[in-house]
């Protein structure tokens, strides 16, 4: 089963929107946490923002924030106010770990396009 | 600027070559992730290390090997290179390498492998 799922491919919203990303996620540890990433056409992978699943209010770091709904295991990215800047790939992540290993598994992302 | 540095950031060479690929992490940074991302298996974790010892090991070919120096630098040597091989190398960093430690993981701008 996948660890990590966005199920839209792609998404389009007008500047100055907002914009919900979807990302589910499936695990049995009660510790866990989660990331969502910015791929830009250049490539470079920027870290946006994290949840961890204790928290109890959910991440906003800017223009970013973070639904988290740990009973539906849903960890949606919300970007307020869209900019042309914000067209992207956009990927999910979660840390899980075991015995003090950990690594982050990728969703398979979201590509938005923001338009003026 | 993620503080996390990868060098080459492109490299193009034939079947059958070996390659290296650096990664040096944000200062303070224990843990180094090596991952692999390609147009059809998406982002592939490889492989972890913490402190110069392996933590974990996801999908790496027994052609692939990996290490971290005292210093952190981290290298991943590729070996008897196929076409297929070509894919963005990344390398990202974080502070420790047990379960539930990091609320972010910081990833440098990857090597573009290129095999022809």
């Amino acid at each position: 089963a996948q660890k990590i799922t966005q199920t839209q491919p792609g998404m389009f919203v007008q500047e100055k929107e907002a914009v919900t990303l979807d990302c589910t996620y499936d695990t049995s540890d009660p510790s866990y946490g989660l990331f969502w990433y910015k791929q830009p056409s250049s490539g470079e992978m920027i870290f946006l923002i994290y949840q961890g699943s204790y928290d109890q209010q959910n991440a906003t770091e800017g223009r970013y924030s973070l639904n988290f709904q740990k009973a539906r295991k849903s960890a949606n990215l919300v970007i307020s106010a869209s900019q042309l800047g914000d067209s992207a790939m956009y990927f999910c992540a979660m840390r899980e770990g075991h015995s003090g290993y950990s690594t982050l598994t990728f969703g398979k992302g979201t590509m938005l396009l923001v338009s003026p | 600027d993620s503080g996390v540095t990868q060098t080459p950031k492109h490299l193009i060479t034939a079947t059958g070559q070996r390659v290296t690929l650096r990664c040096s992490p944000r200062s303070g940074d224990l843990s180094v992730y090596w991952y692999q991302q390609s147009l059809d298996q998406g982002l592939q974790f490889l492989i972890q290390y913490y402190n110069g010892e392996e933590r974990a090991k996801g999908n790496i070919l027994e052609r692939f090997s990996a290490q971290q120096f005292p210093d952190l630098h981290s290298e991943l040597n590729l070996s008897s290179l196929e076409l297929g091989d070509s894919a963005l190398y990344f390398c990202a960093s974080s502070v420790s390498g047990g379960f539930g430690g990091d609320t972010e993981a910081f990833f440098g701008q990857g090597t573009r492998l290129t095999v022809v």
